[in-house]
């Protein structure tokens, strides 16, 4: 149980254009959502917690409104990087809390890529 | 939450114990010490978790000192596929879901 899926895996795009990631609960209904960045040879850097039906807490330093987090549903949280430009490649990874559960479950991580 | 120091890398031979130590001298009262993993370029994996006494699953040990300013982290036999990225995490209990991932320790398990 607790599985937690990310999609795309992996994603290519032209600076400028804005790209979505998606981050689903598949056997759990997920009250509270995290979304990371982990640069090359770096450790996970949280960067928003998202509650559902609640605007998303962004972290020191992170621009909300260039990544646009969405927690509509209890199984869905998306991540939006608009005008992605190069400097924001990175592998970009979600976690998930159950009602009463202090575990995060973690997603397989989407690789961004911005050319 | 308290800040942890680990070894920036280690090395083990395949089948033999791995023990990952991690000091944590500042933990208070109601924070439980996690170990997580990285495997590259996946997500995070849960490992095991400990307050005060030492715990056992599937997958590991924890000891826990009794003044629970360290812990170690053992892997029984390693295997290939516990070639990873080991985070060692304090984080307080009820009402708190925050991990701040530090560096870690690179375990690599040489055959």
């Amino acid at each position: 149980g607790a599985v937690v899926s990310q999609h795309p895996s992996w994603v290519i795009c032209k600076s400028g254009t804005s790209v979505k990631i998606e981050c689903r609960s598949l056997d759990f209904q997920a009250t509270t959502m995290f979304w990371y960045r982990q640069f090359p040879k770096q450790s996970l850097m949280l960067m928003a917690t998202s509650n559902e039906g609640s605007k998303a807490t962004y972290e020191q330093g992170v621009e909300k409104d260039k990544f646009l987090i969405n927690h509509a549903s209890l199984t869905l949280s998306t991540l939006t990087v608009t005008s992605a430009h190069p400097e924001d490649s990175s592998f970009y990874i979600c976690s998930a809390t159950g009602r009463g559960d202090y575990e995060q479950y973690f997603g397989p991580g989407t690789r961004l890529t911005v050319t | 939450d308290a800040k942890t120091t680990q070894p920036p890398s280690m090395d083990c031979a395949e089948g033999r114990a791995a023990n990952l130590p991690c000091n944590h001298s500042t933990i208070s009262g109601n924070e439980y010490v996690y170990w997580y993993r990285q495997i590259h370029s996946q997500g995070p994996q849960y490992i095991i978790h400990g307050l005060k006494n030492n715990e056992t699953n599937e997958m590991a040990s924890l000891i826990i000192t009794e003044d629970r300013k360290s812990s170690t982290l053992i892997l029984p036999h390693a295997t290939l596929r516990d070639t990873a990225v080991y985070y060692c995490i304090v984080r307080a209990g009820a009402g708190s879901y925050q991990l701040t991932f530090g560096k870690g320790t690179k375990l690599s398990v040489i055959p």
